[in-house]
């Protein structure tokens, strides 16, 4: 059973179009995540999600904008995307703020 | 200062070595403290958790965590090339309403 499931696996695009990334999980977690992994490897937070309510909002450009329709969704809308974008996007979850987080498999972007 | 401080590596072992994976951390409202493994392409998947000071062992990871000194480690006996992988630390506060603070992690090569 996949805990922590995120579609698509690869994306691959040209620089100012719109795409989507959709995550589920099947936990029962309250609190959902997204973070974006560099080529460095450094996973940095985008944006937390509690209970379908919006918790956390680091320093994203407003191209990003996440939505999560129940608690066990949380997806990513990017709105006019740049070269920068590029980056591996992992999805995670937990049990309540503060808790273990179970991640997902990640989606590679590729912004051509 | 980063808030979390945690060589990026290579580290490259022989097989059967013992490998020593390190974070510093600067701010003593950190509590306690998680080592992630994350394979090539793959997300980061949770290893040990733990709140207190001195050691954690399960099989052959022991997490041990130094408050006085702010310093973490995990330590891999009987290394094999299996556990080649990049190892994040995290370190989340208390109160339940922060978001775990990840270290940029170590890359860990064990060869044969």
């Amino acid at each position: 059973d996949t805990a922590v499931s995120q579609t698509p696996k690869y994306l691959v695009t040209q620089m100012g179009n719109d795409k989507s990334i959709k995550c589920e999980q099947n936990l029962g977690h309250d609190t959902m995540y997204w973070y974006k992994q560099d080529s460095k490897k450094f996973l940095k937070i985008m944006f937390s999600y509690n209970n379908k309510e919006l918790i956390i909002n680091e320093t994203v450009p407003n191209r990003f904008s996440p939505k999560s329709p129940d608690k066990a969704h949380l997806n990513l809308h990017i709105n006019s995307l740049e070269l920068g974008d590029s980056a591996v996007y992992f999805c995670a979850s937990s049990l309540q703020m503060g808790n273990e987080q179970f991640f997902g498999p990640g989606t590679r972007l590729t912004v051509l | 200062q980063k808030e979390v401080e945690q060589d990026p590596g290579p580290l490259s072992v022989p097989e059967g070595a013992i490998v020593s994976l390190n974070c510093t951390y600067s701010n003593s409202a950190f509590q306690y403290f998680m080592w992630y493994r994350q394979y090539s392409r793959k997300g980061p998947e949770l290893l040990m958790y733990t709140y207190s000071s001195g050691n954690k062992e399960d099989g052959r990871f022991t997490a041990q965590v130094d408050k006085s000194s702010k310093y973490i480690s995990l330590f891999i006996r009987d290394s094999q090339p299996s556990d080649s992988a990049t190892y994040l630390c995290a370190l989340g506060r208390a109160g339940g309403s922060y978001i775990p603070t990840f270290g940029r992690g170590t890359s860990l090569i064990v060869h044969p």
